[in-house]
Order: C-alpha cells, then sequence, then structure tokens
C-alpha cells in the first residue's frame, strides 16, 4: 500500500516569507498528485492536482508545486505568503488513476502579520 | 458549484449506541468516501463507493459500516458507537471521469463525541 510523508507538521511564518511544504510518497507506479487544503472554519478544498505533463503544477491563490519523480516528491511553494494563508495542508496521492487516495499528515501553517 | 452536505455538524452519543452520519452531494457522482481526520493523523478512509449499493473498505473500517441506496447519498454507521471513536467524520465525493483520479468534494464534517 502506498503511503504519504509530510515532514512539517507545524510551520509558523512572517507574512511575505517564502513556503515550500514537503510531501514524499511510497509508490512506484503511476500516479495522481493533489495539495487540498482546510482554512479554519471551511471545508477541505482542493488547492492544485498534477496528472501528467509539466511538473510545475499552479494553484489558486499563487501556490504552485513541483513533481519530481526520481525524489518521489510533490512540494508545495509560495514565494510570499499572507496571514490569509493560515490553514492547514495536506498532501495526497491517488495511484494509477483509482479513486481511492491516501492522505499525508497535514501540515497546520500559521502566518503572523 | 458541488455541494456535499452532512446532516449533523455536532453530534453527542452514548457509548453502545447506534449512530447514523448521513452525507448528501447534490452533482450526480459516482464515488463517495467517508473519512475521519484526527489530529496528526490526517484523513483517513473507513469507506468508499463507487456505484450505489456498491462499497469498499478502506484502511480502518473496523466497528463501522455504510449504505449507499441513492447515488446521492451515503450514509455511515457506528454499529455500537465507543469512545475511540470521538472523531471529526469527513464525508467527500468524486466523479468518475475515466482520466484518473478525480477531485474530492468535501462537506463541512460532523464533529461526533463518544461519551
Amino acid at each position: 500500500a502506498q503511503s504519504v510523508s509530510q515532514h512539517n507538521h507545524h510551520v509558523i511564518l512572517s507574512e511575505a516569507a517564502s513556503l515550500e511544504l514537503g510531501c514524499n510518497y511510497s509508490y512506484g507506479g503511476t500516479v495522481n498528485l493533489f495539495w487540498y487544503v482546510q482554512y479554519p472554519g471551511q471545508h477541505l478544498q482542493l488547492l492544485l492536482k498534477y496528472f501528467s505533463g509539466d511538473p510545475l503544477v499552479k494553484g489558486i491563490k499563487g501556490f504552485e508545486a513541483e513533481f519530481i519523480k526520481s525524489k518521489f516528491s510533490f512540494n508545495l511553494r509560495k514565494p510570499s505568503v499572507q496571514w490569509s494563508d493560515t490553514a492547514e495542508y495536506f498532501c495526497a496521492v491517488g495511484p494509477g488513476g483509482y479513486q481511492k487516495v491516501t492522505f499525508g499528515t497535514g501540515t497546520k501553517l500559521q502566518v503572523i502579520p | 458549484d458541488v455541494k456535499v452536505t452532512q446532516s449533523s455538524r455536532y453530534l453527542v452519543k452514548r457509548t453502545g449506541e447506534k449512530v447514523f452520519l448521513e452525507c448528501v452531494q447534490d452533482m450526480d457522482h459516482e464515488n463517495m468516501f467517508w473519512y475521519r481526520q484526527d489530529p496528526g493523523l490526517g484523513l483517513r478512509l473507513i469507506y468508499f463507493s463507487y456505484d450505489v449499493k456498491m462499497k469498499e473498505k478502506g484502511d480502518i473500517p473496523e466497528g463501522y459500516s455504510v449504505s449507499r441506496e441513492k447515488k446521492e447519498r451515503f450514509s455511515l454507521i457506528l454499529e455500537s458507537a465507543s469512545t475511540n471513536q470521538t472523531s471529526m467524520y469527513l464525508c467527500a465525493s468524486s466523479l468518475n471521469t475515466g482520466a484518473g483520479t478525480d477531485t474530492q468534494y468535501f462537506g463541512p464534517g460532523t464533529r461526533l463525541t463518544v461519551l
């Protein structure tokens, strides 16, 4: 079975700082990769996803993620965070088009004004 | 916009009670999911349904059952609630496009406390 690791459990940044959240997965075949976000008091929602093609994926609110197949990684980045980015971020992996996904344990991001 | 609704935001039950959590989606999605979300553990899949009356166990099905009699509705049943089932329960749905793992749309969650 596949697994997903998010090494940063809690990240605290000042506004305008750059963000990189790590995500590594263990699965040898074709994967579909996702980042979901849960803002305080809101539903979990899709931030961005990778299916194929360009390994650099752009999502909402200025977020992007890079799929590095050789490293089994799909790290999330944002050049300059805002207070409104305070949320919990989840990486998820769907193997080979299968509808069941495995989620990571999540990273809580706190942005200080 | 896809809307996934869950019958209760907060629920308090006693040990041994039978508990029903209901989820309804309005976008004719084939797939529906039940997760539990616990601090430090992320989301863990309890059950998954890919069609009416079809279900598949997730990673932590013990103590739970599900029912999908209609396409839009997916129910999670705790046969005999226990304190270790105190958690946030999330329902999700997705379309089956056949183009890979599809995006899941989540409900607001039900925070269940078992006393």
